[in-house]
């Protein structure tokens, strides 16, 4: 199974930009990268996905190196409720989500 | 309309024992999968149902097993409990569980084996 990695914890003060990086360098062509967070007793919810463009959505944009072998997570203004742990996953063929250990978002106000 | 539903949100079972989890998923959503989060390991993946069957399976023991039924609902079962199988369960629903769909997840069942 394809496998990312992140940093364990992040520090962002409230309102300033954040760049959450991941690497995934055994990636396939066809492996679909998406981005979950998960905030303290709650189910993980989606952020945004994508396969070979940079993305934008209402939450975040997801910026994809040309390679592939990295992306990054942008939260262009964090606030306290975007404190959470925070997963990159790579989505092969089969569907599956294959979860790493996640980087830890913490926003100070 | 309403998301993923798990129940219970709770349950506390001793050893030996086998729990039923249950998990409603999105209207018209087909795909439903199963994950278990621990402190320890994170989250993994059990397995998947799509249309009443599996689909996908992760790396857990035989006592881990699930259903789907032609409501697209799903239960998933654990038998003879350990005390390694207190988690926290949560599902997740697609419309057809394809690698490019968002997955919409439930709240979780907290097991607790004693």
């Amino acid at each position: 199974d394809a496998k990312t990695t992140q940093p364990n914890s992040m520090e962002s003060n409230e309102e300033e930009p954040v760049h959450l990086p991941c690497n995934h360098s055994t990636i396939s062509g066809t492996d679909y990268i998406h981005w979950y967070r998960q905030l303290p007793s709650q189910g993980p919810e989606y952020v945004i996905h994508g396969l070979t463009s940079n993305v934008n959505n209402r939450m975040a944009s997801l910026a994809i190196a040309e390679d592939r072998k990295s992306s990054t997570l942008i939260l262009h203004r964090a606030t306290l409720r975007d404190a959470a742990v925070y997963y990159c996953i790579l989505r092969d063929e089969d569907g599956k989500l294959i979860f790493g250990q996640g980087t830890e978002l913490s926003v100070k106000p | 309309k309403a998301g993923v539903t798990q129940t219970p949100r709770y349950l506390i079972k001793t050893r030996g024992q086998q729990v039923t989890l249950s998990c409603s998923p999105i209207s018209g959503h087909r795909s439903v999968s199963w994950y278990q989060q621990t402190p320890g390991q994170g989250l993994q993946f059990l397995f998947e149902y799509f249309s009443e069957t599996q689909r996908n399976k992760g790396n857990f023991p035989g006592r881990f097993s699930g259903r789907q039924f032609s409501n697209s609902r799903s239960e998933m079962n654990v038998s003879t409990l350990e005390l390694g199988d207190s988690a926290l369960y949560l599902c997740a629903s697609s419309l057809g569980g394809n690698r490019f769909e968002k997955l919409f997840f439930g709240s979780g069942t907290q097991l607790s084996v004693l």
